[in-house]
């Protein structure tokens, strides 16, 4: 148990599908992170929550959305993905901006 | 951007062996972190750094924050076949929003 569980594990899903990552933190902390990992480069950020709100989009194509309802959780919505967007999908918290970063399991994710 | 050189990118050691990685920038970093992945995980976090020059002890591994504060080593004493993973370190910069920047990853291999 990690503090941080993510769903799915594994999704597969064709170009014109639409489908939706989620996390939630059992840890009491009040950032959420999105992170892309692939193969052969470093963890990729993509969006910061700190108390709900966004603070960072690291200019991340539209076809991903993300939503924090609460501090708990954290969705990742995808829509008309691309092949290429194929990868680990990794949640992370901390307990507040820069303190160290709780990561989930991630969602490995295949774009058919 | 800041970026964070790691090398080497992967080690292939024998069981008993000692172990170093290291991870060099031309950014000045407040913090660096050192994690580590397990296959079909999520990275977790091993040590902490938030002193230039300090060193910390985890059991067999032991880090160092750089003196000129844009460098980190990791050193594993006495590998053992479960220290199989990819270590990533990540520097943090207070005056970037608290970010991390994550290397590229050491994939450790051990041969009983």
């Amino acid at each position: 148990e990690t503090g941080v569980t993510q769903t799915p594990r594994h999704l597969v899903m064709g170009m014109t599908n639409k489908k939706s990552l989620k996390c939630e933190q059992h840890l009491g902390h009040n950032a959420m992170y999105w992170y892309k990992q692939s193969a052969k480069k470093p963890l990729e950020l993509m969006f910061v929550y700190n108390f709900k709100e966004q603070t960072e989009n690291n200019s991340v194509p539209s076809r991903f959305s993300p939503e924090c309802p609460n501090s708990s959780h954290l969705f990742l919505h995808l829509h008309t993905l691309q092949p290429e967007d194929s990868a680990l999908y990794l949640c992370a918290s901390s307990q507040e901006m820069g303190s160290p970063l709780h990561f989930g399991n991630g969602t490995r994710l295949t774009v058919t | 951007g800041q970026q964070l050189n790691q090398s080497p990118q992967s080690m292939f050691i024998q069981e008993g062996e000692d172990v170093s990685m290291n991870c060099t920038s031309s950014s000045i970093f407040n913090t660096w972190l050192w994690y580590k992945q397990d296959p079909g995980e999520g990275p977790v976090l091993l040590i902490a750094l938030y002193k230039a020059g300090e060193l910390t002890s985890n059991g067999r591994l032991t880090a160092q924050f750089g003196i000129t504060r844009k460098d980190s080593f990791l050193n594993i004493s006495a590998s053992i076949p479960s220290d199989v993973g990819i270590y990533f370190c990540a520097g943090q910069l207070k005056n970037a929003g608290n970010m991390l920047t994550f290397g590229g990853g050491t994939r450790l291999m051990v041969k009983p």
